[in-house]
This record gives C-alpha cells, sequence and structure tokens, in this order.
C-alpha cells in the first residue's frame, strides 16, 4: 500500500513550542499532502508539496520532502493551541491519484 | 465555489434500511472520492473515480456498498442493507489533475 504512516500517534507539548510530526511512504509519489482535521470536523487541506520539490513553507508551516528516503515532515512553529487537531498526510502515486491516509498524528498544544 | 458539497449532513437509520449518501465536487475537478472514517479504522479509501469513471473500489467492504457518478457534478454512495456496524462518517474529496484534495464536510451516519 501506498498510503502514508505518521508518526508519533500522540504528541503533546506546550503553546510556542514548535511541533514536527513525521510522515513515511512505500511507493513513488507524484505528490504529498498534509491535512488538519479538528474533533469531530471534517479534513483541511493544508499543503502539497510534489515529488521535485524538497521544502515548502506558508504561513507557520515548513513541510520537507525526502523522497531517497520515502519521508516527509511537517514542521509547526511557534505553535498555539487553537492548532490542537489531527494531522494526516497523503499520497498520489505517479499514476494514480488514490490518495490514502495514515492513522495521523494527535497533537495537543498545552496553553 | 461553494467546497465540496455533501448531503445528507446527519443520517440516522434502521438496520436493513436503505441509505444513500450525496457528494457534488467542485466545479473542474476530475477525480472524486469516497472514505469512511472510524475510530477503529481510520481513514479509509472506498472508491475513486476519475472523469466519472470508477478507477479503483477495492476499498469497498462488501456487495452492500455501491458507488455511481453518473456525471462529472455528482456522485452517490449507497448502503443496501445498511447495518450497525456502517456507523462512521463518510466524507467525500474531489481533486483536479495532481493538485489539492479537497474535502466535504461529511455525513455523519449511524445505524440502529
Amino acid at each position: 500500500s501506498q498510503q502514508g504512516e505518521e508518526d508519533p500517534q500522540a504528541l503533546s507539548i506546550q503553546e510556542g513550542e514548535n511541533a514536527t510530526m513525521n510522515c513515511s511512504y512505500k511507493t513513488s509519489i507524484n505528490n504529498l499532502q498534509w491535512y488538519r482535521q479538528n474533533s469531530g470536523r471534517g479534513l483541511v487541506h493544508l499543503i502539497l508539496i510534489r515529488s521535485n520539490e524538497r521544502e515548502k513553507h506558508s504561513g507557520r508551516l515548513r513541510v520537507t520532502l525526502d523522497t531517497s528516503k520515502k519521508s516527509s515532515s511537517l514542521l509547526i512553529t511557534a505553535s498555539r493551541a487553537a492548532d490542537t487537531a489531527s494531522y494526516f498526510c497523503a499520497t498520489g502515486t505517479i499514476n494514480n491519484n488514490d490518495m490514502r491516509f495514515g492513522a495521523g498524528t494527535r497533537l495537543t498544544v498545552k496553553p | 465555489d461553494a467546497g465540496v458539497i455533501q448531503s445528507p449532513r446527519h443520517e440516522v437509520t434502521e438496520m436493513g434500511q436503505e441509505v444513500t449518501l450525496r457528494c457534488k465536487p467542485i466545479s473542474g475537478h476530475n477525480s472524486l472520492f469516497w472514505y469512511r472514517q472510524t475510530m477503529m479504522r481510520g481513514l479509509e479509501l472506498l472508491i475513486y473515480f476519475n472523469n466519472n469513471v470508477p478507477i479503483d473500489d477495492s476499498g469497498m467492504p462488501e456487495d452492500r456498498f455501491s458507488a455511481k457518478m453518473p456525471n462529472a457534478s455528482f456522485s452517490t454512495l449507497k448502503i443496501q442493507p445498511s447495518e450497525p456496524r456502517d456507523s462512521a462518517v463518510y466524507f467525500c474529496a474531489s481533486i483536479r489533475g495532481f493538485n489539492e484534495q479537497f474535502f466535504g464536510p461529511g455525513t455523519r451516519l449511524t445505524v440502529l
């Protein structure tokens, strides 16, 4: 399966600290996407990084991609209590768009 | 754009009844996905369509589940007959090419 697998499963930090979540996958990809889900809500798209990109920024988010290691990381800087949510990665393979998800990382930011 | 639209938002039904979930993808998007989310199994891809054609339905749990996409702006996921273990949140999502995937708000299904 080419689904992304996130780690850690759960992460608890203090407000103001940085949070780093990782995603590993198995097959060659076209792109990798990170999502956020608040409890009981839908998934919100955060950022897309393509296989020919190594790093991407969006506000307090920084995503890296290492295709040689088949891994990606999501860094949230200066975290806020409102960042508390589950974060998922999903990968799209080269030939297909069958975006599959891992179990996610549950981030808790304590005020 | 209104985003991906799903209906109903909540559905409560009794075991054995037919359930139909509906999705309208974002205009111009050519791929549509149906996912199911539960605490136990996480977010599972059930089926996806490219240009209205089902590409991979290997995630559909049983023959009780079926999905159609009669045109580029509408898709349905049907469960017949429904069972209590089908209770979950069902999400629809759409993509244009190999770009960002956008999700609908989901349908929370409860089968009694």
